[in-house]
């Protein structure tokens, strides 16, 4: 079964510096792996999606994951951390049918001035 | 804005009752999903449907029914409730299906008291 574990439930990081959301998968084959956010009282935005093409993937507002193959990890990072960016953030595998996304438990992100 | 719009935002309702959330996918997205988001189980996948047709199916109960309709609106009905299905319910949609970029919904809350 194709599974993502997220390493933190919270982190904190100081405006201005870099953010790390650690997130390791579980899969039989090559996977399509995403991050989303989700802003409190709202939906689920997607910041990236890797599908098999180049490792290193750029997404929105700044952030980037890289796929590591030998780790099994797509963790997330950011240069410098925005107010803005507090929010929970989940790392999705989608599910052995290709269909359904499996999502992690999240990770809080608490930005400080 | 993903441009999938979920009515109600809320809902408030008693143990034993009925309710019916509505979806209207991205204009061109053929495809729905329905996730459940609560605090014990995280976000998990419940149904998806294709085209008017159901496609995949995930964590379910018997209670929880849904459609697609010819003019690819959704409609997740949830019935006998339970405390327990108090939750965020997030529908999603995408262009086709398998391995698509789901764009999800800003979620309907429902409270059962």
């Amino acid at each position: 079964a194709q599974s993502v574990t997220q390493l933190d439930s919270h982190v904190s990081v100081s405006e201005g510096t870099p953010v790390l959301l650690r997130c390791n998968y579980s899969s039989s084959y090559s996977p399509s792996l995403f991050w989303y956010v989700q802003h409190p009282n709202k939906g689920l935005q997607l910041l990236l999606k890797y599908t098999s093409a180049a490792t290193l993937v750029k997404g929105i507002n700044g952030f980037e994951a890289e796929f590591k193959k030998s780790e099994t990890s797509f963790h997330l990072t950011k240069p410098s951390a925005h107010m803005s960016d507090a929010a929970e953030y989940f790392c999705v595998v989608s599910g052995s049918s290709g269909y359904a996304l499996n999502f992690g438990k999240g990770t809080s992100l608490l930005v400080t001035p | 804005d993903s441009g999938v719009t979920q009515t109600p935002k809320h809902l408030i309702t008693a143990t034993g009752q009925r309710v019916t959330l509505r979806c209207s996918p991205r204009s061109g997205d053929l495809s729905v999903y329905w996730y459940q988001q609560s605090l014990d189980q995280g976000l998990q996948f419940l149904i998806q449907y294709y085209n008017g047709e159901e496609r995949a199916k995930g964590n379910i109960l018997e209670r929880f029914s849904a459609q697609q309709f010819p003019d690819l609106h959704s409609e997740l009905n949830l019935s006998s409730l339970e405390l327990g299905d108090s939750a965020l319910y997030f529908c999603a949609s995408s262009v086709s299906g398998r391995l698509d970029t789901q764009y999800f919904g800003p979620g309907t809350r429902l409270t059962v008291l």
